[in-house]
This record gives structure tokens, sequence and C-alpha cells, in this order.
């Protein structure tokens, strides 16, 4: 079975510096992984994914994720903090079955400071 | 492109009545749709899986007879929350996924429809 473990709750940065936002997966498979956004009151939005092309992705907005199987980890980074980037961050692996359902982790909120 | 819309984006209703809030894929045919209620600072918790023209999937523990869905068209899902009462208040999000214009397993989620029941 698949499952996907966000370590921190809360991660909280000051502008113009680096994130790093955890998480770590199981899985039976080579799994999707995905990292998606959601910001107060909104829908998620994809950020990226993973699907064995590369180990590193990159997304929108300056957001990249390694994916590394030896550590089962896909931490989402991003070298400088925005205003803008604070929200509710989603680590998510699909099922894998016929149904492809996502797995969510718990989440992470990012919070910037001025 | 992959653009999911939700109706309305916010609803309050009194206790007993239905409620249906509208799921459209805007620029692409939805060949599955996903259905998924989040509480307050928590993380989504999937519903019900449905299929265009077929009944949908429930997960273990969700009602299908209070919550109905309906995915008449590749375009368009619904989810109606009968008789609702005060423990339904939450924020309601749709996704939909088409396998074979997009990667089967990404889904693209619409902006959530929160729901206050008095």
């Amino acid at each position: 079975a698949q499952s996907v473990t966000q370590l921190d709750s809360h991660v909280s940065v000051s502008e113009g510096t680096p994130v790093l936002l955890r998480c770590n997966y199981s899985s039976s498979y080579s799994p999707s992984l995905f990292w998606y956004v959601q910001h107060p009151n909104k829908g998620l939005q994809l950020l990226l994914k993973y699907t064995s092309a590369a180990t590193l992705v990159k997304g929108i907005n300056g957001f990249e994720a390694e994916f590394k199987k030896s550590e089962t980890s896909f931490h989402l980074t991003k070298p400088s903090a925005h205003m803008s980037d604070a929200a509710e961050y989603f680590c998510v692996v699909s099922g894998m079955d016929s149904s492809y359902k996502l797995i969510f982790g718990s989440g992470t909120r990012l919070l910037v400071r001025p | 492109g992959a653009v999911v819309s939700q109706h309305p984006s916010r609803v309050i209703c009194k206790s007993g009545t239905s409620v249906k809030i509208e799921c459209r894929s805007l620029d692409f045919q939805a060949t599955t749709m996903f259905w998924y209620r989040q509480f307050p600072k928590q993380s989504l918790m999937l519903m019900a899986t449905s299929n265009e023209g077929s009944k949908a999937t429930y997960e273990q523990g969700v009602e299908k007879d209070k919550f109905l869905i309906n995915h008449a068209s590749l375009t368009l899902s619904t989810l109606t929350v009968t008789s609702a009462h005060p423990e339904d208040s939450s924020f309601y999000i749709c996704s939909a996924s088409h396998r074979v214009l997009q990667s089967s397993d990404t889904q693209y989620f619409g902006p959530g429809t929160r729901l206050t029941v008095l």
C-alpha cells in the first residue's frame, strides 16, 4: 500500500531565504509523486509531478523536488521564498491501482515572514 | 489548460434542505471525477470516484444516499448533499482527470465550495 508522510506541520521562513518542505513516501511500486499547493479557501494547484523520467523535477513558481529512492523522499525546495508562497502544501502519491486515487499527506503550512 | 470550475463557491442553507454542487472541466473531457471533503486545517478526504456514465464508487464510511453523485457527461459531475445537517458543513473540492489526453493519475482540482448548514 502507498502512503506519504509530511514531516513538518508548519514551516516558517523569512522572505528571500530557502524553503524546504519534507516528504517521505512508502510504495510497493515505482510511484507517481506530486506536490500541490492550496492558498486559503482555494482549491489545489499542481506544483510539480514526478513520473520516473528525471529525479529532479522542476515545477512552477521556482519550486523543484528531488526524488530519492534510497531515502524514499520527495522533498520540495525553493531557493528564495516570496510572500506569495505562504500557503498549505500537500505531498501526494498516486495509488497506482486502476482507480488512480491520490493519497494525500497531512499538509505543511508555509509561513513567510517579511 | 486543464481548468476545473465549481459552482457555487459558497452556499449557506438551512438544516434539512438539499444542496447541489457542480463540478465542470472547462477545456478537457474528464473521464473520471473525484469528490473530496476538507475539514479546517486538515488534509483532503476522498469521498467518491465517479466515471462518466457509471455509478460512483464511494469510500468506506461515506453515505451514498446522503451524498449523491452524478457524472452524466464528460464535463460535468454533481454532488448533492441531501437533508443537510450542521455536521455536513465543510469545504468540498472536486477534481478531474482524463486517462487518454493527460497522464492518467494527474488530477486537476476545482476551487472548492464552502458549505455552511445552519
